[in-house]
């Protein structure tokens, strides 16, 4: 089974702090994706990307940055966090365009004090 | 636009009772249509899918749910539910377009 490891599993900065959240996907997955969690809102698609070199804007994308610098990896950045982007990431991966079963990551826990 | 509403934040049931997590969804076209489970500590796994065909689609550990076009539902049942089943359900729609939409999000509790 494809596997989704992201990295750190908990992150704690400061308001204005420079964060990155990792992901890395093996079985060659074209398409990735990240996600926030927030209780009432279920999950929120930032941003994905369809391979490497390329970057779409999901529904919540104010304030984050992503990049996908090979077929494995896909990073989001958060270059001015603030106390609203505290919550659970998940980055997830497919294999086809109809998005037939997403495989998910265990979550980064960010808080912004 | 797609959406998806789960109306019911929290559900508890008993062990061995049945089960039925409530889904309505909004899509123009033909909807593609999920249900995933999260466990504690976890990332979502994907429980069952609906395409299309016989509306009544099974899925992993006695989970099945079922499509209505004419109420815009794809509600999960499951006959006789265990502690094991605890954890968050997520209703999702997609109408092929490479963006998934979750609904809020269902808490099943299974008391013992």
């Amino acid at each position: 089974e494809a596997a989704v490891t992201q990295s750190p599993r908990n992150k704690v900065t400061v308001t204005g702090g420079n964060v990155t959240l990792s992901c890395r996907q093996t079985n060659s997955h074209n398409y990735m994706y990240w996600y926030r969690q927030d209780t009432g809102h279920g999950l929120r698609l930032i941003h994905y990307s369809y391979g490497a070199g390329n970057l779409q804007i999901g529904d919540v994308p104010d304030g984050y940055k992503a990049t996908r610098t090979t077929q494995e990896d896909f990073f989001l950045l958060l270059e001015l966090a603030s106390p609203s982007q505290t919550s659970l990431y998940f980055c997830a991966s497919s294999d086809k365009i109809s998005n037939e079963r997403l495989f998910f990551g265990h979550g980064t826990k960010l808080s912004v004090l | 636009a797609q959406s998806v509403t789960q109306p019911d934040a929290r559900v508890t049931v008993s062990e061995g009772a049945s089960l039925q997590l409530r889904c309505k969804y909004s899509y123009s076209g033909t909807p593609y249509l999920f249900w995933y489970v999260q466990y504690p500590r976890q990332g979502l796994q994907l429980l069952l899918k609906y395409y299309s065909g016989d509306p009544v689609v099974q899925g992993v550990n006695g989970f099945e749910a079922e499509f209505s076009k004419s109420n815009s539902s794809f509600h999960l049942r499951k006959a006789s539910v265990h502690w094991s089943d605890s954890a968050v359900y997520f209703c999702v729609v997609t109408g092929g377009n490479n963006k998934l939409t979750f609904g809020q999000g269902t808490v099943l509790s299974v008391i013992p």
